[in-house]
């Protein structure tokens, strides 16, 4: 069984640009949670989707975005980039049962220069 | 405001030897705790979980133990092996919310 899928794994954008990132969730995950991890702040829940609705949110601000399509992959964007967006962006499936485990893929590490 | 804290940032420990990986939670509504392993280069990987109406949990290897009056987690790996070398992180989920709320990480590392 394949497990998540993220593209791309490196991206280097300037200050003011967008991004988009893509995750695959393992077959039959429909809850598709993105986390962004930086080494002062550890990771960081940005939101989570589900049946292509946003379920949950953390603190980011609106230039944080997602979506999730309804073969259960989800995009995550992040329009007029800042310096402090550098970081590793995780994406995690799960099972939709109470309390079932993330599934992590590998991550996109995205540095704004 | 770190409601899970993972106070000691490193830890060394000889193969073969009982690790020992600590975490803190200051949330009351806390009512499940992970953790994860995470190599570099790779996303973290699930390891074991525990309720809050247990007190341990084991499998295999690896027992978490949970200190509700004391908030605190501990993680135990006997005997540990140089392919645990890793950082581990603790997690803790609110109850009603799937949302993970993550220790800041301790890199373990195991000495041949």
């Amino acid at each position: 069984k394949a497990g998540v899928t993220q593209t791309p794994r490196y991206l280097i954008k300037t200050r003011g640009q967008q991004v988009t990132l893509s995750c695959s969730p393992i077959s039959g995950h429909r809850s598709v949670s993105w986390y962004q991890q930086t080494p002062g702040q550890g990771l960081q829940f940005l939101f989570e989707y589900f049946s292509e609705t946003q379920r949950n949110k953390g603190n980011f601000p609106g230039r944080f975005s997602g979506r999730q399509f309804s073969n259960s992959r989800s995009e995550m964007n992040v329009s007029t980039l800042e310096l402090g967006d550098s970081a590793l962006y995780l994406c995690a499936s799960r099972r939709d049962t109470e309390r079932s485990p993330l599934h992590f893929g590998n991550g996109t590490r995205l540095t704004v220069t | 405001d770190q409601q899970v804290k993972q106070n000691s940032p490193s830890l060394s420990v000889q193969e073969g030897r009982i690790s020992i990986l600590n975490c803190d939670y200051t949330n009351s509504m806390f009512d499940y705790f992970l953790w994860y392993k995470k190599y570099p280069a790779e996303g973290p990987t699930f390891l074991i979980s525990i309720s809050s109406i247990k007190d341990k949990n084991e499998d295999g290897r690896f027992t978490v133990f949970l200190n509700k009056s004391a908030k605190h987690l501990s993680l135990h790996i006997v005997p540990s092996q140089p392919g645990d070398s890793a950082v581990y992180f603790c997690a803790a989920l609110l109850f009603g919310n799937e949302k993970l709320t993550f220790g800041t990480g301790t890199r373990l590392t195991i000495i041949p």
